[in-house]
């Protein structure tokens, strides 16, 4: 039972265009979400997160949408840039420890 | 300051041989992570310390898997006997406690049984 799912394993965006990944979720009581980006044979690096009672977090070209009645985030990165081209993993917590949930993560290719 | 350290990064064995893992969190780091993440995977936790005190095994294999974290600072992972299943990046993830989401991961040790 996947409690974390982002649903598109890859995708290709032009360089100086909007990268634009999703991720979906099932535990209503999921309360904090957080991006990590991932370079081969390299450990997972934070990006970004938001809270619940957020519906957006903006940092420079990294900004993170929460609809929480949609259970969907998303994260835009505006203007994409070939080092962007990483594993992106969408990652949830719902405060009982700080356990976090992962999904299976989005494999970003930006051209240059 | 130094990053989470992992050893060995890349280890081969064969199915029903022992291997064990190390970790090194951030100075200062009271809470420590083991995660599994096989390949095309998300990273799935096994198991977390507060200082040496485990918080939550409940998706480590007890038949097999075992992990301590003795003076509250490195921690070992160890599976015992190994399965061809096992095969997967173990990383290490440590944040300041257990009220800090972000988690700050070590480069993970590559596991390949043959």
């Amino acid at each position: 039972d996947q409690q974390v799912k982002q649903n598109s394993p890859s995708l290709s965006v032009q360089e100086g265009r909007i990268s634009i990944l999703n991720c979906d979720y099932t535990n209503s009581m999921f309360d904090y979400f957080l991006w990590y980006k991932k370079y081969p044979a390299e450990g997972p690096t934070f990006l970004i997160s938001i809270s619940s009672i957020k519906d957006k977090n903006e940092d420079g070209r990294f900004t993170v949408f929460l609809n929480k009645s949609a259970k969907h985030l998303s994260l835009h990165i505006v203007p994409s840039q070939p080092g962007d081209s990483a594993v992106y993993f969408c990652a949830a917590s719902d405060n009982a420890g700080n356990m976090l949930t992962f999904g299976g993560g989005t494999r970003l290719m930006v051209k240059p | 300051e130094a990053g989470v350290a992992q050893s060995p990064r890349y280890k081969i064995i064969e199915k029903r041989q022992s291997v064990a893992f190390w970790c090194n969190p951030i100075s200062g780091h009271a809470t420590l992570y083991w995660y599994q993440q096989i390949l095309g995977q998300g990273p799935k936790l096994l198991i977390q310390f507060q200082n040496n005190g485990v918080v939550d095994d409940s998706q480590l294999p007890k038949d097999r898997f075992s992990a301590e974290r003795l003076k509250g600072v490195d921690s070992t992972l160890k599976i015992q006997p190994a399965k061809l299943e096992d095969s997967a990046v173990y990383l290490c993830a440590s944040s300041r406690d257990r009220g800090s989401y972000e988690q700050y991961f070590g480069p993970g040790t590559r596991l390949t049984v043959t």
